[in-house]
């Protein structure tokens, strides 16, 4: 049972253009949300998260943005950049986090072409 | 200084063996995880320990036992290997059980048992 679903398994954008990444939950208990990041031969890291009671949190040129009726989020990079270029997790967690239990989906290959 | 390391980077071996994977943070952290990342690229939370206190045990068969004998230091232990076994392993850490607390991963133990 796939509770966080990233549909599309790779993406390709220019540099300076907007990266939309896209990430779909089915567990309406889900109340946090979190990206990361993972280039090869590395470990995951943490990008951005948003607390279910906002719809948008921003830094710098990441922008998360959530839609709980659609129970759906999408991750926004702009302007994109060479260095963007990773494997994007999206994560979620339920109960308040009180466990830290975190449901991953199974990853978008971003790809910016310089 | 690798804030999250894991011993061996790659492990290959035969069915039927017994092998461990370690994992050591230096950050100070409560809160340790083992994640598996299979062949489609779930990336599944298998344990998590809090103070060297099981947290999370994701019905993960009886082979896989972790092992913390301090704070800093989460052990995974696989008895009598099966080739379903074989993928990457991450730890990670935190600092503490809540969702707020960022997780720190590792860069993973590719494990391919033949």
């Amino acid at each position: 049972d796939q509770q966080v679903k990233q549909n599309s398994p790779s993406l390709s954008v220019q540099e300076g253009r907007i990266s939309i990444l896209n990430c779909d939950y089915t567990n309406s208990m889900f109340d946090y949300f979190l990206w990361y990041k993972k280039y090869p031969a590395e470990g995951p890291t943490f990008l951005i998260s948003i607390s279910s009671i906002k719809d948008k949190n921003e830094d710098g040129r990441f922008t998360v943005f959530l839609n709980k009726s659609a129970k759906h989020l999408s991750l926004h990079i702009v302007p994109s950049q060479p260095g963007d270029s990773a494997v994007y997790f999206c994560a979620a967690s339920a109960e308040g986090g009180a466990t830290n239990k975190l449901i991953f989906g199974t990853g978008t290959l971003l790809a910016v072409q310089p | 200084d690798t804030a999250v390391s894991q011993t061996p980077k790659y492990l290959v071996t035969q069915m039927g063996n017994d092998k461990s994977i370690k994992c050591e943070q230096n950050l100070g952290h409560d809160t340790m995880y083992w994640y598996k990342q299979d062949s489609k690229k779930f990336l599944k939370i298998m344990f998590s320990y809090n103070n060297k206190e099981l947290i999370i045990n994701e019905t993960v068969p009886n082979r896989f036992s972790p092992k913390s004998p301090d704070k800093a230091h989460l052990n995974l232990h696989i008895n009598s290997l099966e080739l379903g076994d074989s993928a990457v392993y991450f730890c990670a850490s935190s600092q503490g059980l809540s969702t707020l607390h960022e997780q720190y991963f590792g860069p993973g133990t590719r494990l391919t048992v033949t």
